[in-house]
């Protein structure tokens, strides 16, 4: 079952900064929160991944709160290109290894 | 990503026929994976495979196999399809993750209906 909890849509206007919220308040400590996105039916694209602290690259930023049940990715200036499904993740650890364990995301529409 | 490919890219099949979907790499990737995606829902997690020697069963494994032939190649197979395995299947791979990172890269996909 995915640990993350996403709202299934959201908006927002081209050139405008697009926050989407993850809730994940049953990570375990040692559990990376990763994100991705889907455009159409294309393969899963990696955007960005962090532990505790905050993390930017150049697709977006990622900010997890203090407590670690929460965190928010932001695209600082969507644009059309952006619409797709995010998806927030928590890696999870196997026998041997780690796991992605992907929920249903959110569908981000970026307006004209 | 072009660095992983998938054949074939649609497939449409009958009732219990034997279905091969294959995976190729050039990343040079120890890992491999197999998803599969439904309308409306995410990926979920079928087989993966750490190296050649190395396959484990994921969230959804029954009514599948696989086969790890080389380090860069990864097949999927169905050895009796049926309708509800219509889905969209994704195959990804991933570098020998270090304690912060396991990037995984995922192929065009495999749209398969089965009538």
């Amino acid at each position: 079952d995915a640990k993350t909890t996403q709202p299934p849509s959201m908006d927002c206007a081209e050139g405008r900064a697009a926050n989407l919220p993850c809730n994940h308040s049953t990570i375990s400590g040692n559990e990376y929160v990763y994100w991705y996105r889907q455009i159409h039916s294309q393969g899963p694209q990696y955007i960005i991944h962090g532990l505790k602290n905050n993390e930017t690259n150049e697709m977006a930023s990622l900010i997890i709160t203090e407590d670690r049940k929460s965190s928010t990715l932001i695209l600082p200036h969507a644009t059309l290109r952006d619409t797709a499904v995010y998806y927030c993740i928590v890696r999870v650890a196997t026998d041997s290894s780690y796991k992605l364990i992907f929920g249903s995301g959110t569908r981000l529409l970026v307006r004209p | 990503d072009a660095d992983v490919t998938q054949t074939p890219r649609n497939r449409i099949t009958k009732t219990g026929k034997r279905i091969m979907l294959e995976c190729s790499q050039t990343k040079g990737h120890d890992r491999m994976y197999w998803y599969r995606q439904d309308p409306g829902l995410g990926l979920r997690l079928i087989y993966y495979s750490f190296d050649v020697k190395d396959i484990n069963k994921g969230e959804i494994s029954d009514g599948y196999s696989v086969s790890r032939q080389a380090q860069a190649k990864f097949s999927l197979s169905l050895e009796s399809a049926i309708p509800n395995q219509t889905a969209l299947y994704f195959c990804a791979t991933s570098d020998s993750p270090g304690w912060s990172t396991d990037t995984q890269y995922f192929g065009p996909g495999t749209r398969l209906t089965v009538l």
